[in-house]
């Protein structure tokens, strides 16, 4: 059981846009940690997509896009294209646990 | 860029210690404000984050695996290991070690921008 919450699976067809939510508590993202997003290609490292909740490392679409707010925040993918299909983790940190902490994974299917 | 290799066996036997080295090229273990990390990924499962070394040799690692964690760092080779001592089944699973860069947010918290290929241990007799 992660300490962060998210979907396991989501799915959309190309074009459309979708979200990936990512649910924590008063010790992490309530208490103004920033939560940071990951891509999970199939047999590959994550990969760095979202930092400091809405903000893209250079050569990541701005199809991409973080949001915070209280104790939870989101990933939204607009303009699904079939390279999307991945599975999606949030990252925050915890005072409570003193370290980092990882949502269970979302698996993003493009219809 | 930065690049990060991690090495070691790939099979440990019940009650050993698992041992792995991450070597870094393009950039300096001790040098810089960086958290040095590895994190663990059983198969099919989710991200585990194991624990840290910072450039100045400070470590923290998860609670649930602090009695068994051991982190160093060798600046002469730009390394930084990990040793996981009294494995079982359970810590059976893919291994990454990556870079953690602060966050900023005030909290001496981080994110992980560059990441190894990540290196698959087995644990079994």
């Amino acid at each position: 059981q992660s300490v962060l919450t998210q979907p396991p699976s989501v799915s959309g067809a190309p074009g459309q846009r979708v979200t990936i939510s990512c649910s924590g508590s008063s010790s992490n993202i309530g208490a103004g940690y920033d939560v940071h997003w990951f891509q999970q290609l199939p047999g590959a490292p994550p990969h760095l997509l979202i930092f400091n909740n809405n903000n893209r490392p250079s050569g990541v679409p701005d199809r991409f896009s973080g949001s915070k707010s209280g104790t939870s925040a989101s990933l939204a993918i607009t303009g699904l294209q079939a390279e999307d299909e991945a599975d999606y983790y949030c990252q925050s940190y915890d005072s409570s646990l003193s370290g980092v902490i990882f949502g269970g994974g979302t698996q993003l299917t493009v219809l | 860029q930065v690049q990060l290799q991690e090495s070691g066996p790939g099979l440990v036997k019940p009650s050993q210690t698992l041992s792995l080295t991450c070597t870094v090229s393009n950039g300096s273990v001790s040098i810089g404000d960086y958290y040095w990390s590895w994190i663990r990924q059983p198969a099919g499962k989710g991200l585990e984050w194991i624990g840290r070394i910072y450039t100045s040799g400070s470590t923290n690692s998860h609670a649930s695996l602090k009695s068994r964690v051991t982190i160093s760092m060798d600046t002469s080779n730009n390394q930084f290991s990990l040793k996981l001592s009294s494995v079982t089944a359970a810590d059976t699973a893919v291994y990454y070690c990556a870079r953690g860069r602060p966050a900023g947010d005030g909290y001496n918290t981080y994110y992980f921008d560059y990441w190894g290929q990540g290196i698959r241990v087995t644990v079994s007799s």
